[in-house]
């Protein structure tokens, strides 16, 4: 059973401050990514891994940056918050190579940047 | 541009009655297509998926269609409960380990 874990359900940080959020799978899994989910825009995907210190950018990496040290982990950086950066943030990981790309999400971390 | 399209953004369904969620798509690399359940606060979980081979896959209540000429599928829940209220994404792969997602359709099952 594929378990993907995100270090924070909420949290509230300040415009200009440092976030990390990290994100944790125990599968074993090559692909990990990055989404922000908004009311009426869906899941859009700001960064991905494919593979440790790899990293591509999704659509909207604008204001934000990476790091994949460890395979299991997979860590979003926001430089300097800002309020346009309040959202819902989801972590998932899935299987290189398979058959359907099914990717398996986290519990989310909500983040309001004040 | 968005490549996959979920209209009509709510749907209100009595208890017991069928849910039909539909998703259109623009990519004909697409080969792969799932949907995803979500409740508030919690992240996206998997419900189904099939593969452009087929034109239908069945599990339990929940069966998925697809029409690969007209670049649609439909999720049909029934007998739709009152825990199926959330909000479902319809996603599709071209195999390249990403996945494209519609921007949700919310269900309201009225007990």
């Amino acid at each position: 059973d594929v378990k993907v874990t995100q270090s924070s359900r909420y949290l509230v940080k300040r415009t200009g401050e440092k976030v990390f959020l990290e994100c944790v799978q125990d599968m074993d899994h090559e692909n990990m990514f990055w989404y922000r989910q908004d009311p009426g825009l869906g899941l859009r995907l700001i960064y991905f891994s494919y593979d440790v210190k790899m990293k591509e950018k999704g659509d909207i990496p604008e204001g934000y940056s990476v790091s994949r040290e460890k395979k299991e982990r997979f860590s979003l950086i926001l430089e300097s918050a800002s309020t346009n950066q309040t959202s819902m943030y989801l972590c998932a990981s899935s299987l290189r190579g398979t058959r359907s790309d099914t990717q398996y999400f986290g519990p989310g971390t909500r983040l309001t940047v004040l | 541009d968005q490549q996959v399209k979920q209209n009509s953004p709510s749907l209100s369904v009595q208890e017991g009655r069928i849910s039909i969620l539909n998703c259109d798509y623009t990519n004909s690399m697409f080969d792969y297509f799932l949907w995803y359940k979500k409740y508030p606060a919690e992240g996206p979980t998997f419900l189904i998926s099939i593969s452009s081979i087929k034109d239908k896959n069945e599990d339990g209540r929940f069966t998925v269609f697809l029409n690969k000429s007209a670049k649609h599928l439909s999720l049909h829940i029934v007998p739709s409960q009152p825990g199926d209220s959330a909000v479902y994404f319809c996603a599709a792969s071209a195999r390249n380990n990403r996945l494209a997602f519609g921007k949700g359709n919310q269900v309201v099952v009225i007990p």
